[in-house]
């Protein structure tokens, strides 16, 4: 089977705008979590996807945004890009969500750099 | 306080020698995760556990949920080993499991 994959891989960016960073999770997951890594802050939890609905979310401003197809993949939006956004964001896919925790694969990441 | 600590934040070690790194949690947790990265970032997850002990080649993985706390053992190190370990916990509410809390992670550099 395919690994979790994300696109792109990296990616140089303005502040102020915005950004869209996709996963497609291993075929049969249903369950896409995002993180963010920072060097300062380590990994932190984003938001988690199941089923096209949005199942947690991380404590993050409204400037970072998610969505799920009916295909499982995913995409996380970021708008009004800050310096401080700038981290390498790294998708997850499980089998399920919810009930007895399941082990998450990771995608290789997409490293943003907002300048 | 971080709700995932972990110990030592540096290793150096030779090549043959046993390592063991530790985590600490304060949240209710119904697994717990150690990961492993290498230089260039991607994860790769080693156990997800829960209760008692886990295997997998020269790695060894414990949990003792009653006093809140994980060691991560490896045998025989290798300069291949090199890489960031990291502990992770799902906590027991919310009845999600995507929501990982992650320690800050032991880098390990071991010497030929």
């Amino acid at each position: 089977k395919a690994g979790v994959t994300q696109t792109p891989r990296y990616l140089i960016k303005t502040r102020g705008q915005q950004v869209t960073l996709s996963c497609s999770p291993i075929s049969g997951h249903r369950s896409v979590s995002w993180y963010q890594q920072t060097p300062g802050q380590g990994l932190q939890f984003l938001f988690e996807y199941f089923s096209e609905t949005q199942r947690n979310k991380g404590n993050f401003p409204g400037r970072f945004s998610g969505r799920q197809f009916s295909n499982s993949r995913s995409e996380m939006n970021v708008s009004t890009l800050e310096l401080g956004d700038s981290a390498l964001y790294l998708c997850a896919s499980s089998l399920l969500a919810g009930g007895s925790p399941y082990e998450q694969y990771f995608g290789p990441g997409t490293r943003l750099t907002v300048t | 306080k971080n709700e995932v600590e972990q110990s030592p934040q540096n290793l150096t070690a030779q090549e043959g020698e046993f390592i063991t790194i530790n985590c600490s949690y304060s949240v209710g947790i119904s697994a717990l995760h150690w990961l492993q990265q290498h230089p260039g970032g991607g994860i790769v997850s080693l156990f997800m556990l829960s209760s008692g002990k886990k295997k997998h080649g020269r790695l060894i993985a414990t949990i003792n949920i009653q006093e809140k706390h994980s060691s991560l053992h490896i045998t025989a190190s290798h300069p291949r080993d090199s890489a960031v370990y990291i502990c992770a916990v799902t906590t027991n509410y919310g009845g999600s499991q995507g929501n990982l809390i992650f320690g800050k992670g032991t880098k390990l550099s071991v010497k030929p």
